[in-house]
């Protein structure tokens, strides 16, 4: 089946502009979860929502950065007045319903948005 | 979520088992031990999974000590498709979904 889809997959902006990223996550998968990666590190946690509702976002580094997900399927991550230290990585996952308790344990990563501000 | 401690970088020959080592000193009982990898610039795969029990699966093995203050990830027979950057995880298990919290991971070369 359809994996987590992201688009655009490469977007140059200029500084001062706003970006949108949009990610699809697997059909079902009710939690959807943004990450920022630079070059050589991990991925680094946004935010993060189950259906519709966003759960945390104790991750975007400014209020520059908002996500949303208005009907709990497709979610899109907003940068406002993007500066060149925005410029990364930004990966999309998406995960099934929790398992009562349990936390679903695999997130699946889509191929992410490579972000460049000049 | 627990720190986790990894050597950067490590060399296995092609055909031999690969042994990735991780400490995670501070786990608290709640905590599992995850694994993920990232093959060069695609997005990061889930490969296993454990609490307290050693467990294996199609992918690979985990063998996680008494104490729980460390693991090692086993790729028993790597090949030059397994170089990657390996992600050792520690993730409390609660009612509902989390977020994953990566550290720098180990990059692993597979050597032919």
């Amino acid at each position: 089946g359809a994996g987590v889809s992201q688009s655009p997959r490469y977007k140059v902006t200029k500084r001062g502009q706003d970006v949108a990223l949009r990610c699809d996550p697997i059909s079902g998968h009710v939690s959807l979860y943004w990450y920022r990666q630079a070059l050589g590190q991990g991925p680094e946690f946004l935010t993060y929502f189950n259906y519709e509702a966003q759960q945390d976002k104790s991750g975007l580094p400014n209020d520059r950065f908002s996500a949303e997900r208005p009907e709990g399927s497709i979610s899109t991550l907003t940068i406002q007045r993007t500066e060149q230290r925005d410029s990364a990585m930004y990966r999309c996952a998406s995960s099934l319903e929790p398992l009562g308790a349990l936390s679903s344990y695999e997130q699946y990563f889509g191929p992410g948005t490579r972000l460049t501000v000049t | 979520d627990a720190k986790t401690t990894q050597p950067t970088s490590m060399d296995c020959a092609e055909g031999r088992a690969a042994n990735l080592p991780c400490n995670h000193s501070t786990i608290s009982g709640n905590e599992y031990v995850y694994w993920y990898r990232q093959i060069h610039s695609q997005g990061p795969q889930y490969i296993i999974h454990g609490l307290k029990n050693n467990e294996t699966n199609e992918m690979a093995s985990l063998i996680i000590t008494e104490d729980r203050k460390s693991s090692t990830l086993i790729l028993p027979h790597a090949t030059l498709r397994d170089t990657a950057v390996y992600y050792c995880i520690v993730r409390v298990q609660s009612s509902g979904n989390t977020p994953l919290v990566f550290g720098k991971g180990t990059r692993l070369s597979v050597i032919a």
